[in-house]
C-alpha cells in the first residue's frame, strides 16, 4: 500500500444525490491533490492543495467542490453530477508540490 | 498546442524479452520527468524518475532514458515477466503546480 487511502472505493449516485469522496494520507506530505480518470484518457488534474491551501484549480465544474481540513484529510463534495463525472477518481499526496506523487486507490463513480 | 503522446496501442511481448515504451512530447520544457505503473482499478504507482540533465536511470530490470533533443523518453523492461502486464503512464513536471500525464501505454507479457 502507498500509504494513501480513499473511501469509498466504489459509489454510485444518482444526479440530484449529493455526496463526498474521501483521502487520507498517512506519509507526513504537504501536498493533496484531486484526479479524474476517464476511460483511455490521461489523468486529469482537477485540484491541488499545499498546506492546506488551494493552489490549483483547474477549470473544474462547480459541482465539484474540495475541502482540505488539515495536511493529512482531503475531501471532493459532489452535488448534481452529470453522467459525464462517471470516471475514477484518484488522490494523491507528495512531501511538496512537483514532488513525486503517491496515489490512493481511486474511488470507482457511477453518476445515473 | 501542449502534448504528451504515449503509443495508444498495447504492446504484446514474449516473456523474457526486452519491452520498450515511447513518451513523447511537444511544447514542454521539463524540469524532470517521472514514469508509473498502474494496474487495472488502482491508483498510479511510481516507478523511476529521470532529471533534464540525466540522459539513463535505472532500477533493477528497469531503465529510463531521457533526450531534451528529441523531446522523447523511453522506458525499457529487461527479462520482462507477466507481472510487469499493467499499464505504464509517463509524467511531465513542467514548472507551477502541474503534473501532466500521457494517457499511458497497456503492456502484455505473456508467458
Amino acid at each position: 500500500e502507498t500509504g494513501v487511502t480513499q473511501t469509498p472505493r466504489h459509489l454510485v449516485m444518482g444526479m440530484t444525490n449529493k455526496k463526498s469522496l474521501k483521502c487520507e494520507q498517512h506519509l507526513g506530505h504537504n501536498a493533496m491533490y484531486w484526479y479524474k480518470q476517464s476511460a483511455k484518457k490521461p489523468l486529469e488534474l482537477m485540484f491541488v492543495y499545499s498546506l492546506e491551501e488551494r493552489v490549483e484549480n483547474n477549470s473544474v465544474p462547480s459541482r465539484f467542490s474540495p475541502e482540505c481540513p488539515n495536511s493529512s484529510h482531503l475531501f471532493l463534495h459532489l452535488h448534481t453530477l452529470q453522467p459525464e463525472d462517471s470516471a475514477l477518481y484518484l488522490c494523491a499526496s507528495s512531501q511538496v508540490v512537483q514532488e513525486t506523487q503517491y496515489f490512493g486507490p481511486g474511488t470507482r463513480l457511477l453518476v445515473l | 498546442s501542449q502534448k504528451i503522446e504515449q503509443n495508444s496501442e498495447a504492446l504484446n511481448i514474449q516473456e523474457g524479452k526486452t519491452a520498450t515504451l515511447t513518451c513523447n512530447y511537444t511544447n514542454y520544457s521539463p524540469a524532470y520527468l517521472q514514469w508509473y505503473r498502474q494496474d487495472p482499478g488502482r491508483g498510479p504507482v511510481f516507478l523511476l524518475l529521470i532529471r533534464e540533465n540525466e540522459k539513463e536511470k535505472r532500477k533493477e530490470r528497469l531503465k529510463v532514458t531521457f533526450d531534451t533533443t528529441l523531446k522523447q523518453s523511453l522506458f525499457h523492461i529487461t527479462a520482462s515477466q507477466p507481472a510487469d502486464s499493467a499499464t505504464y503512464l509517463c509524467a511531465l513536471h513542467t514548472g507551477g503546480f502541474k503534473t501532466i500525464f500521457g494517457a499511458g501505454t497497456r503492456l502484455f507479457v505473456k508467458a
